[in-house]
């Protein structure tokens, strides 16, 4: 199985800041990776896929890059609806797997 | 626009076997396009993919659970199905059926139905 690291496993930030959400990958996954907003109570909503491309109607103040076993998820000026908690996740392979979460908290 | 809804029992007693059935709405479960997946997160913890099924009825499981788990499909009712046998405590969380639409990621969630094993 693919393992997914996912760090930092929480932060706080202030309305406006920049946030930078890291995620390796235990191999190689060739961009086949996700990343999903959950707020609490509700089911993840996926952001972006293929690393950098943003599903329809999500804002373009959330952006990915990243290859080969590191990935990026960056929101640019942080807005009150964007405190949840992040996941990455792969679809290289089966199984598939996530990583363990970034909680986004309000400072 | 596609909608997911899992149904079925919130508890379960042990040794049991949970089932949850997911009806696909506003779209049909007859695609090539998509994986027809079960997720589960036990309380306050991470995501665990559970497996999924294709519309023709090819199946993969997660190693993890592969012992315990079958997933079906009923084409004629749009929907598909989770039976994991043998519960415990350690199966306790919300279930949630997904779609993989494959090389896009997990694009449609059900809202999740939270299952409790207990006696």
């Amino acid at each position: 199985d693919i393992q997914m690291t996912q760090s930092p496993s929480s932060l706080s930030a202030s309305v406006g800041d920049r946030v930078t959400i890291t995620c390796r990958a235990s191999q190689g996954i060739s961009n086949s990776l996700a990343w999903y907003q959950q707020k609490p109570g509700k089911a993840p909503k996926l952001l972006l896929y293929a690393a950098s491309r943003l599903e329809s109607g999500v804002p373009s103040r959330f952006s990915g890059s990243g290859s080969g076993t590191d990935y990026t998820l960056t929101i640019s000026s942080l807005q009150p609806e964007d405190f949840a908690t992040y996941y990455c996740q792969h679809y290289y392979s089966t199984p598939l797997t996530f990583g363990g979460g970034t909680k986004v908290e309000i400072k | 626009q596609v909608q997911l809804q899992e149904s079925g029992p919130g508890l379960v007693k042990p040794s049991q076997t949970l089932s949850l059935t997911c009806t696909v709405s506003s779209g049909s479960i007859i695609s090539s396009d998509y994986y027809w997946s079960w997720i589960r997160q036990h309380p306050g913890l991470g995501l665990e993919w559970i497996g999924y099924i294709y519309y023709s009825g090819s199946t993969y499981y997660s190693p993890s659970l592969k012992s315990r788990v079958t997933i079906s499909v009923d084409t004629s009712k749009n929907q598909f199905s989770l039976k994991l046998s043998s519960v415990t405590a350690a199966d306790t969380a919300v279930y949630y059926c997904v779609r993989w639409r494959r090389y896009y990621g997990l694009d449609v969630w059900g809202q999740g139905t939270t299952v409790t094993v207990s006696s």
